[in-house]
């Protein structure tokens, strides 16, 4: 069966401090894997994938098939990455349904 | 990128009645997709709404309960049938990134109450 699992309901991180948001997955074939976030009032929007292997906002996230996770890390956080994050799956081949984990909050405090 | 509108943003309903979301979006897409999120929780799929053909729906969501439209490319909704307290939820309208695969774009939201 398809499935996210983001054990960690709340983060919470005093701002500098490394963060990592857990995601793991299971699916038979080759997803593709997405964080998206939610800042307070503002909808949900795309942060990063892991075809693009790009750092946003200073975050970063490697796919590692052994482990099958996509654990989101940034090394310092600021007070502005405060939200909702949700790790997603796609099954790919064209058809983009996505498949969200529960989502873990994020709190930075100063 | 995409600019997803949704009406309405909010709404408290009474038990038993019907209530239909709309989404707007300001390109033409190709797929559409109606997501639902009950408090506390995650965004589960309702089903998939591509231009000129039936919606397809996922596991546990039906026509007869979530009837939607979708008469063109840029326009969608959704409706929520008969509802009882269980389907307050926020409801959410999302499209695939025109021109390009593998970016989802959401709306807002609709949140709806059911009393």
């Amino acid at each position: 069966a398809q499935r996210v699992t983001q054990p960690e309901k709340l983060l919470s991180v005093f701002k500098g401090a490394p963060v990592e948001l857990k995601c793991n997955y299971s699916y038979s074939g080759s997803p593709e894997l997405f964080w998206y976030v939610q800042y307070s009032r503002q909808r949900l929007q795309l942060l990063l994938r892991h075809i693009s292997r790009e750092s946003i906002k200073g975050f970063t996230a490697d796919l590692n098939k052994g482990e099958t996770s996509f654990h989101l890390k940034k090394p310092f956080a600021q007070e502005e990455d405060s939200a909702m994050y949700y790790c997603a799956l796609s099954g790919g081949g064209g058809y983009n349904k996505l498949i969200f984990g529960a989502g873990t909050r994020l709190a930075v405090h100063p | 990128s995409a600019v997803i509108s949704q009406k309405p943003s909010r709404d408290i309903c009474q038990r038993g009645t019907s209530l239909t979301i709309q989404c707007q979006v300001d390109s033409q897409v190709t797929m559409m997709f109606w997501y639902r999120q009950q408090p506390g929780q995650s965004l589960t799929l309702i089903a998939t709404a591509n231009q000129g053909s039936e919606a397809t729906y996922e596991s546990g969501f039906v026509i007869d309960k979530f009837p939607i439209s979708r008469p063109n490319l840029t326009f969608s909704t959704l409706t929520v049938s008969n509802m009882s307290p269980e389907d307050s939820s926020i409801y959410l309208c999302s499209v695939e990134s025109p021109g390009g695969r593998n970016t989802i774009y959401f709306g807002e939201g609709s949140w709806l109450t059911v009393v």
